[in-house]
């Protein structure tokens, strides 16, 4: 398996607080992608990373903000947590867009309160 | 939206049959590849076409693309109930991001 991890895995946060998720990934891949899954939508890309320092925005970056300040971490923040945030967000990595897969976290599920 | 659609949304069949989930893009494409979901798991890289390819094969699984007509389809032969998963598309369409489609739920019943 590829060495990517989340955490934590699952959260509980009430409505207004800051909630900061983390992906770390052993594996030197230069391209993160934080990703939210909800029924009838599939993933939607939030932000993504093709380097150090180097982020964009995704279909549906409002609302949340990334941090890339080394290759291995990849942080997503959601600076005033809404009940419209609950979902279960997803971590991803891979080597370029080419050519290559995308390995996937195991996900996290943030419930918004 | 940036996604793509695939079709059906959802599609149940019996074990020993085959399923066809398709996908359609937006804008033109280097590769497309389809990943698997098993309930509460992050999503596992099946295959990958590039655009100059027509039809690609892995075991029990065949995909093809038209860039004409900007689709790609997904073939599971003899599906067994182990197949029963979401299946998604994903594509390089806008450049560095990686875009996925809604999904496909199969259902494969013993």
């Amino acid at each position: 398996d590829a060495g990517i991890t989340q955490s934590p895995r699952h959260k509980v946060t009430e409505t207004g607080t800051p909630v900061t998720l983390r992906c770390h990934q052993t594996e030197n891949h230069r391209y993160m992608y934080w990703y939210r899954q909800d029924p009838g939508h599939g993933l939607r890309l939030i932000h993504y990373s093709y380097g150090v320092k180097d982020t964009d925005k995704g279909e549906v970056s409002d609302g949340y903000s990334v941090s890339r300040s080394k290759t291995e971490d990849f942080l997503l923040t959601l600076e005033s947590a809404t009940s419209s945030q609950t979902s279960v967000y997803f971590c991803a990595i891979s080597r370029d867009t080419q050519n290559t897969e995308a390995f996937f976290g195991q996900g996290t599920r943030l419930t918004v309160v | 939206s940036q996604q793509g659609e695939e079709d059906p949304q959802a599609l149940s069949i019996q074990e020993g049959e085959n399923a066809t989930m398709n996908c359609s893009y937006k804008t033109s494409i280097n590769n497309l590849q389809w990943y698997r979901q098993n309930s509460g798991r992050g999503l596992v890289h099946l295959i990958l076409i590039r655009s100059n390819e027509r039809e690609k094969h892995s075991g029990r699984l065949r995909v093809t693309l038209d860039t004409s007509k900007k689709s790609s389809s997904l073939l599971i032969t003899a599906s067994r109930a182990a197949d029963t998963a979401s299946y998604f598309c994903a594509t390089d369409e806008y450049g560095n991001k990686l875009v996925f489609g809604a999904g496909t739920i199969l259902r494969v019943k013993s």
